[in-house]
C-alpha cells in the first residue's frame, strides 16, 4: 500500500508555463483534494473531489483546474504559472461519510520565476 | 466565513519541558477537530475530537475538547527533540467534504 503519491517532488517553471501535479491513491477512498501550503498560511485547499465525476472549488482556486480522472486519480492543472504559486502543494484524500482523516501525499515545491 | 486560528505562531522549549498549543474556532455546523503533525513533509494524523471534555490520550500527547467555549488544546509532556514540528489544527463540519485549517503552530525542542 503506497497511499497517497504525487508526482513530482519539486518543480521550477518559469512564469506562463503549463504544467500538471499528478495525485493518486490506492486506499479506495472516495474523496480527493489539493492544498496549498505558503508560509504562515497553513494549508488552503484549492480544489476537492467528493466523489469521482465531481469537482468543487475551495478556498484559492483562481489559476487552477482539476480533473478526477478515475476513482485514483486527480490531478491539479496550472494553465499559465504566476509566481503567487511557488508553494508547496499537497494531495490528500479520505474514505467519505463518517472518517474524518485525511491523508496526505509527500507533496510537490513548485517554484514559479 | 469558518475560521480556525493557533497560538501561539511558534515556540521554542527545551527536552523536558510540557507545552500546550492552543486552538479556537468559528465555523458553522462543526462535526469535529483534528490535530495533525507536520515534520517537513505532509501532515501526519494525531486525534480527532467530537465531544466536549473527552481527553484523548497517545503516549506524551493528550488532547481536548471545548465544544461550548470552541476551543481545544493539544499537551505535549516531557518534550523531546523529536517533537519539533508543525503542529496543524483543523475542523470538519455537519455538510461537505472539507477541512479548516490552521495556520500552525512550530514548535522547537532544543536539547
Amino acid at each position: 500500500n503506497a497511499g497517497v503519491t504525487q508526482t513530482p517532488k519539486f518543480q521550477v517553471l518559469k512564469t506562463g508555463q503549463s504544467m500538471t501535479l499528478q495525485c493518486a491513491q490506492d486506499m479506495n477512498h472516495n474523496s480527493m483534494y489539493w492544498y496549498r501550503q505558503d508560509p504562515g498560511m497553513g494549508l488552503r485547499l484549492i480544489y476537492y473531489s467528493a466523489s469521482e465525476g465531481t469537482t468543487d472549488k475551495g478556498e484559492v482556486p483562481n489559476g487552477y483546474n482539476v480533473s478526477r480522472l478515475n476513482k485514483r486519480e486527480f490531478s491539479l492543472r496550472l494553465e499559465s504559472a504566476a509566481p503567487s504559486q511557488t508553494s508547496v502543494y499537497f494531495c490528500a484524500s479520505r474514505v467519505l461519510a463518517v472518517q474524518e482523516t485525511q491523508y496526505f501525499g509527500p507533496g510537490t515545491r513548485l517554484l514559479v520565476l | 466565513e469558518d475560521k480556525v486560528v493557533q497560538s501561539p505562531l511558534s515556540l521554542v522549549v527545551h527536552e523536558g519541558d510540557t507545552v500546550t498549543l492552543n486552538c479556537s474556532y468559528e465555523v458553522t455546523n462543526f462535526r469535529s477537530l483534528l490535530w495533525y503533525k507536520q515534520e517537513k513533509k505532509a501532515p501526519t494524523f494525531l486525534f480527532m475530537l467530537t465531544s466536549s471534555g473527552i481527553e484523548k490520550k497517545s503516549g506524551r500527547l493528550s488532547s481536548i475538547l471545548d465544544k461550548k467555549e470552541l476551543f481545544s488544546i493539544l499537551n505535549i509532556t516531557a518534550t523531546q527533540t523529536g517533537d519539533s514540528a508543525v503542529y496543524l489544527c483543523a475542523t470538519s463540519m455537519e455538510y461537505g467534504n472539507k477541512l479548516v485549517f490552521g495556520a500552525g503552530t512550530i514548535l522547537r525542542v532544543k536539547s
